[in-house]
């Protein structure tokens, strides 16, 4: 079985300041990492995805995140944040092959506001 | 990416009523999908595994005879909440997967009178 442990409940920062959202997780087997944004009263949107190669992935929109197999991390970054960003952020993993299921566990969620 | 929905985005029932919420995956087929739910200010629970032409399979906890779901084809997942009570109120969500990675529908809130 694998766990998600995101550290910080809520983050408040300014704008144009940086920002780091940690994700911990837990597995014994090799995983695949996501990490999904919600906006209020809105679905889980796709934000980064791990599956292999390259363990610095980014997203179009200036967050990235890297793959840490010796600490067992997958923060999330972005050098300067935009009031836009203020949103519930979710950080998942998935063990990466065998189990028809392919089932995702769910970190609890961290509030990003960003203030003016 | 690809790009699931759900209909209807939300809706108002009176307890004892029945409420049938779809989940289609619009530029892939799914043979999986997954339905969640969510509490407000918290994560997703995750409820059944819908698999495309057999029965789902169910989270511990989570009554089967409460809520049905119906994977008849491969774009299409239904989820039906049958005789729904105010305790059944919650933001539904449904996910699919393509080329890897999980993506899930604008979700649907269901509130129960």
């Amino acid at each position: 079985a694998q766990s998600v442990t995101q550290l910080d409940s809520q983050v408040p920062v300014f704008e144009e300041a940086p920002v780091e959202l940690r994700c911990n997780y837990s597995s014994s087997v090799s995983v695949y990492l996501f990490w999904y944004v919600q906006y209020p009263n809105q679905g889980l949107q796709l934000l980064l995805k791990y599956l292999s190669g390259s363990t610095l992935v980014k997203s179009i929109n200036g967050f990235e995140a890297e793959f840490n197999k010796s600490q067992t991390s997958f923060h999330l970054r972005k050098p300067s944040v935009h009031i836009s960003d203020t949103a519930e952020y979710f950080c998942a993993v998935r063990r990466d092959r065998g189990g028809s299921n392919y089932k995702l566990t769910f970190g609890k969620g961290t509030l990003l506001t960003v203030n003016p | 990416g690809a790009v699931v929905s759900q209909h209807p985005s939300r809706v108002i029932c009176k307890s004892g009523t029945s409420v049938k919420i779809e989940c289609r995956s619009l530029d892939f087929q799914a043979t999986t999908m997954f339905w969640y739910r969510q509490f407000p200010k918290q994560s997703l629970m995750l409820m059944a595994t819908s698999n495309e032409g057999s029965k789902a399979t169910y989270e511990q906890g989570v009554e089967k005879d409460k809520f049905l779901i119906n994977h008849a084809s491969l774009t299409l997942s239904t989820l039906t909440v049958t005789s729904a009570h105010p305790e059944d109120s919650s933001f539904y969500i449904c996910s699919a997967r393509d080329q890897g990675a999980p993506y899930f529908g604008p979700g649907t809130r269901l509130t129960v009178l």
